[in-house]
């Protein structure tokens, strides 16, 4: 059965404090892997696509890498604009031609000035 | 561009009643989504439209409908309203389903649905 399992579901920092976040996954033929930061009343924000194993994103204090089994997603110095829920789904076939993205729980992150 | 939109934000609704979420997109893209978002659960998928006039259920469709009858829109109907759809309903759109690209979805800002 295709799962997606991230870890932590909380995490607290202090600003400036690195860390990083768990998104692992079995399911049978990835079609990409998606993070997205959901703050609370919002839809999900996209943050970044990976295709391939070895693949990493960058974007401002946040950095996804993927292997076969997992993808993380580094904070660097952290600010408390950070603070939200960060979601990580991954895209599997679902009959024909269409795809289905299958979400994790989420990670809150809540960083304290 | 205001991106995807929907209407309305909040609504209470009594069990057995029905109501239309609507959503709207324009990014010009062909590929639509609802999705319901329960605590402690990741998003699910109710329904989806792979373009107008093409629609399909997803995980959990049981209760709601959908339509596709132009690019732009895409509203998802519940019938006969039961507690279990308490929840908070996302639409979304992407550009494509490929590898090449461009199938990352963009969701609106939510629907919030109390049913009592």
């Amino acid at each position: 059965e295709d799962q997606v399992t991230q870890s932590p579901e909380a995490l607290r920092l202090q600003e400036g404090e690195s860390s990083s976040l768990n998104c692992s996954y079995t399911v049978s033929g990835l079609r990409g892997l998606f993070w997205y930061r959901q703050d609370p009343g919002k839809g999900p924000e996209f943050l970044f696509t990976l295709y391939s194993a070895g693949e990493e994103k960058e974007k401002e204090r946040l950095k996804a890498t993927l292997t076969k089994k997992e993808s993380f997603l580094h904070i660097t110095a952290p600010k408390p604009e950070d603070s939200a829920t960060y979601l990580c789904a991954v895209q599997a076939r679902y009959g024909g031609a269409t795809n289905k993205l299958i979400f994790g729980t989420g990670t809150l992150l809540a960083v304290q000035p | 561009n205001a991106g995807v939109t929907q209407t309305p934000k909040f609504r209470i609704l009594k069990i057995g009643q029905s109501m239309t979420l609507q959503c709207t997109q324009d990014m010009n893209h062909n590929y639509m989504y609802w999705y319901r978002q329960d605590p402690g659960m990741g998003l699910k998928l109710i329904y989806y439209s792979v373009g107008a006039g093409i629609t399909d259920k997803g995980e959990v469709p049981n209760g709601y409908n959908v339509s596709r009858s132009t690019t732009e829109d895409f509203p998802l109907r519940l019938e006969l309203a039961a507690p279990s759809q308490t929840s908070v309903y996302f639409c979304a759109s992407s550009y494509s389903m490929s590898l090449a690209g461009g199938d990352e979805q963009y969701f609106g800002p939510g629907t919030r649905l109390t049913v009592t």
